[in-house]
């Protein structure tokens, strides 16, 4: 079974610096894509960026990057210069796929919230 | 381009009562889920479809049941709404390709009294 672990319920960080949000995840298969989600407290999931488990390279995506180790199955995101719109919900999701079975579906981890002080 | 549209935004039933929520795309997608969002549990899927006419159950599927009679439309229904129902729930679409991510409705606020 696939699982999704992220250990900090709630992180602050002052504006314009760098944050880093965790996420371990377990599988036992070889192909599967990471992602992050975004949800302010309007509600909506918001994409933030992917990571396939055979990418070389960490995925970027204008401020947002993901420190993806393999071998550790981390992959965690960094915002940098953080802003006060980036205060919200923050979900890692996996998707496994092998076989081409998974159908897309996603295994959510608990969230982060993240609060940016001004 | 509405996206994914769910409808209605928020509801509240009584114990026992019955409703469907519908979820709309517009990006001509094979793939739809519908997800629950609990507070410290994250999203987890309830059901899901791979294409019109087919449906199958995902994490927590009981006490609902899906149709996906039209390839853009996903309905999800409570036959007897519970509190244990009272929660978030996402319809989101995606196509078949590994690499694209799923596109979320903005949420429907269930509460069971």
């Amino acid at each position: 079974a696939q699982k999704i672990t992220q250990t900090q319920p709630g992180m602050f960080v002052q504006e314009k610096e760098a944050v880093t949000l965790d996420c371990t995840y377990d599988t036992s298969d070889q192909s599967y894509g990471l992602f992050w989600y975004k949800q302010p407290s309007s509600g909506e999931m918001i994409f933030l960026i992917y990571q396939g488990s055979y990418d070389e390279q960490n995925a970027t995506e204008g401020r947002y990057s993901l420190n993806f180790q393999k071998a550790r199955k981390s992959a965690n995101l960094v915002i940098s210069a953080s802003q006060l719109g980036d205060s919200a919900m923050y979900f890692c999701a996996m998707r496994n796929n092998a076989g081409g079975t998974s159908y897309g579906k996603l295994t959510f981890g608990q969230g982060t919230i993240l609060t940016v002080h001004p | 381009n509405a996206g994914v549209t769910q409808t209605p935004k928020f509801r509240v039933l009584k114990t026992g009562q019955s409703m469907t929520l519908l979820c709309a795309q517009d990006m001509n997608h094979e793939y739809m889920y519908w997800y629950r969002q609990d507070p410290g549990m994250g999203l987890r899927l309830i059901h899901y479809s791979v294409g019109e006419g087919t449906t199958a159950k995902g994490e927590v599927p009981d006490g609902y049941n899906v149709s996906r009679l039209k390839k853009q439309n996903f309905l999800l229904g409570l036959e007897s709404a519970a509190p244990s129902q009272t929660s978030v729930y996402f319809c989101a679409s995606s196509t078949a390709g590994v690499r694209t991510e799923a596109f979320f409705g903005q949420g429907t606020r269930l509460t069971v009294v």
